[in-house]
């Protein structure tokens, strides 16, 4: 069965610091996402990205996060200054229309703010 | 209120009991429902969608009550690999858009 796959697994990084997290999405699918879980909490939506740009994004999804999709394959997400509580799993989905419609999810990049 | 409530759990149930999990979600214009399951540390998997009619994958059932606003899950003969956070998810306009999760309700199924 196909993928999302998501690189790094895991980073750690400075507060105050620019990291950028990688997915490939499916290749045939159209709609990304990005998700974030803090650890204990549930899973929250940040951004939706649909025809090259942002169909959706939450409260969570400030200025300090951009997403873009650099070539036909992969899709970033941006935090340019993290910050403690920025500490969190992030999961990349991607979804298209098919058998099972609904949003398929990468094994996440674990992100630890220091 | 929650938009996506569940009990949180745990629920300790041995090996082939019958186990039942119950959502409820806040916004009546709801599309689409599903049952994610989420093992530690690890990604959602969508389990299965769920449909007003009600639908069955093998021990897993989910019923949809669009009037009350509940989801549920049954799971029967419990296996040791059901042990498991099951999240319930909702969207509000259709199966592309934004998924809204619940807080899941973990089970741990013992010998």
């Amino acid at each position: 069965e196909p993928e999302v796959t998501q690189t790094p697994s895991h980073q750690v990084t400075q507060m105050g610091q620019e990291v950028i997290l990688r997915c490939v999405p499916i290749s045939n699918h159209l709609y990304f996402y990005w998700y974030r879980q803090i650890l204990g909490q549930k899973v929250e939506f940040l951004v939706s990205f649909y025809n090259n740009e942002i169909s959706e994004k939450s409260e969570i999804f400030d200025d300090q996060f951009s997403v873009e999709r650099p070539d036909g394959s992969n899709f970033t997400l941006k935090i340019r200054s993290t910050k403690l509580e920025d500490s969190a799993m992030y999961f990349c989905a991607s979804f298209g229309r098919g058998a099972r419609e609904t949003q398929y999810f990468g094994p996440g990049t674990r992100l630890l703010v220091l | 209120r929650k938009e996506v409530e569940q009990d949180p759990g745990p629920f300790n149930v041995p090996e082939g009991a019958t186990v039942a999990f119950n959502c409820t979600y806040s916004n009546s214009a709801s599309q689409s429902f599903f049952w994610y399951r989420q093992d530690c540390r690890k990604e959602p998997k969508l389990l299965m969608s769920v449909y007003s009619s009600g639908n069955e994958d093998g021990r897993f059932t989910a019923q949809l009550n669009r009037a009350s606003q509940y989801i549920s899950l049954l799971i029967r003969d419990s296996k040791l690999s059901d042990s498991a956070t099951y999240l319930c998810v909702v969207t509000a306009t259709g199966t592309a858009s934004k998924l809204t999760f619940g807080t899941g309700t973990r089970l741990q199924v013992t010998l």
